[in-house]
């Protein structure tokens, strides 16, 4: 069976400080695909990132970087530089090739970035 | 290019009744996911459809909820007759499949269900 592991229900920090979001996952397969997902106030799941099993280079985006490690089965996901838009729930999800591409997804972090 | 797009975005309901929630995901998409989110359960899927075909249906709640893709560009998520727990955000989501390919899934804005 799949999981995701959202440890960190809630964190709270002051504009302009980075945040990490911590995200671990466990699963049998040997292909799989990791997600991260935004939901800000108004309710809509944006995605951010997709990364697959075979490749464990971190990406940058802007403010946001991805720290993916298979020795650890986590893929992190860190906000340089805070903004108040960044206020939303974060969801970690893992899909495998052999499950059709649904996604199980952690329980989420909610951020709030205050000025 | 148009998104996911569900209907309606808020629904309220006496129990009893019976809803049903619609969906249009992106054309050229192949495949169709329904999910549900609740506080206490977070982000679960019901149902999804490759080709049309309805694939894993193992998260269906129980015989109430029902769910169709007469088509490539229409899915149906009924609940009859519907109960309070069942209240909570309904997401469709599409996603374009191809080999061992997993492409991210587009969600729809979801419809918000509450039944009194």
């Amino acid at each position: 069976a799949q999981k995701v592991t959202q440890a960190q229900t809630e964190i709270s920090v002051v504009e302009k400080e980075d945040v990490t979001l911590d995200c671990v996952y466990e699963t049998r397969d040997t292909t799989y695909y990791l997600f991260w997902y935004k939901q800000p106030p108004s309710g809509e799941l944006v995605f951010l990132i997709r990364r697959n099993s075979f490749d464990e280079q971190n990406e940058i985006s802007g403010r946001y970087s991805w720290n993916f490690q298979k020795s650890t089965s986590s893929f992190n996901f860190t906000i340089t530089a805070s903004q108040v838009v960044d206020s939303a729930v974060y969801f970690c999800a893992l899909s495998s090739t052999g499950g059709g591409n649904k996604l199980t997804f952690g329980t989420g972090t909610q951020l709030k970035v205050e000025l | 290019d148009a998104g996911v797009i569900q209907s309606p975005r808020h629904e309220v309901t006496e129990m009893g009744q019976e809803v049903t929630l619609r969906c249009k995901p992106i054309s050229g998409h192949n495949s169709l996911f329904w999910y549900r989110q609740t506080m206490m359960r977070g982000l679960e899927l019901l149902i999804y459809f490759n080709n049309n075909v309805p694939i894993d249906d193992s998260g269906m709640p129980e015989d109430r909820f029902s769910a169709k893709m007469p088509n490539a560009s229409f899915s149906t998520l009924k609940i009859q007759p519907s109960e309070p727990r069942d209240s909570a955000v309904y997401f469709c989501a599409s996603s374009l499949i191809g080999g061992w390919d997993t492409g991210e899934l587009f969600f729809g804005e979801g419809s918000r269900l509450t039944v009194l």
